[in-house]
């Protein structure tokens, strides 16, 4: 099916592990972005990549990064994880020109203890 | 800054009786408007959004929402939910920036529907 697949779908890290979240899209989207969700806090922008070979910073970037592999792919890496960046993750494409909407993944659940 | 409020963040209804939930965005120019929702343990489904047109916008399973532009505000409607309407329900706008398109959401607004 169509869609946005995001991996994995849980994960456990102790802090100062890193890891890379993945993220694929087989729409043909420009645009590509990460949120986290935060109980109480909606979600929130971490990164996007308004087309490839471009990313921006949202409103939470501190301690991601973020790597727009190809028109497909979209990672975003935790270099050394805080208890802070314990989340749901997801990811997330559209169009680009606003008005094609948003497609969702189904979210990474994250711990970092 | 730019921002989207709502206004409930919990909201606790019967079974039959009316909804709305209230959203407001803090942007002068041109928007897209959209209505979330998140069922327990899944992930964000679109319920209805606005681009142009009738500002009164029909989406899925009966809800509706209507869009006021001299009020900044886009309220979702349902004249009578049911228990399986307990969700999650995000309110996010559009907002074009100098590098593109992104989506910008609200706090989100947590229903309980009871028999």
């Amino acid at each position: 099916n169509a869609g946005v697949t995001q991996t994995p779908k849980f994960q456990v890290l102790k802090t100062g592990q890193s890891m890379t979240l993945q993220c694929a899209q087989d729409m043909n989207h420009n645009s590509m972005y990460w949120y986290r969700q935060d109980p109480g806090m909606g979600l929130r922008l971490i990164y996007y990549s308004a087309s490839e070979g471009t990313t921006d910073k949202g409103e939470v970037p501190n301690g991601y990064n973020v790597s727009r592999l190809n028109k497909r792919e979209f990672s975003l890496r935790l270099e050394s994880a805080a208890p802070s960046q314990t989340s749901v993750y997801f990811c997330a494409s559209s169009g680009g020109a606003g008005n094609y909407g948003y497609t969702f993944g189904s979210g990474t659940r994250l711990t970092v203890v | 800054a730019q921002s989207v409020s709502q206004h409930n963040h919990h909201v606790i209804l019967s079974e039959a009786a009316s909804l709305e939930l209230g959203c407001n965005y803090s942007y002068g120019g041109t928007v897209n408007l959209f209505w979330y929702v998140q069922y327990p343990g899944q992930h964000l489904q679109l319920l209805l959004k606005y681009f142009s047109g009738d500002p009164l916008v029909k989406g899925i399973k009966g809800f509706e929402a209507e869009f006021i532009k001299s009020k900044f505000s886009f309220n979702l409607r349902k004249p009578s939910v049911q228990w399986s309407d307990t969700a999650e329900y995000f309110c996010a706008v559009d907002l074009d920036s100098n590098s593109g398109y992104a989506l910008n959401f609200g706090k989100g607004t947590s229903l309980l529907v009871t028999p």
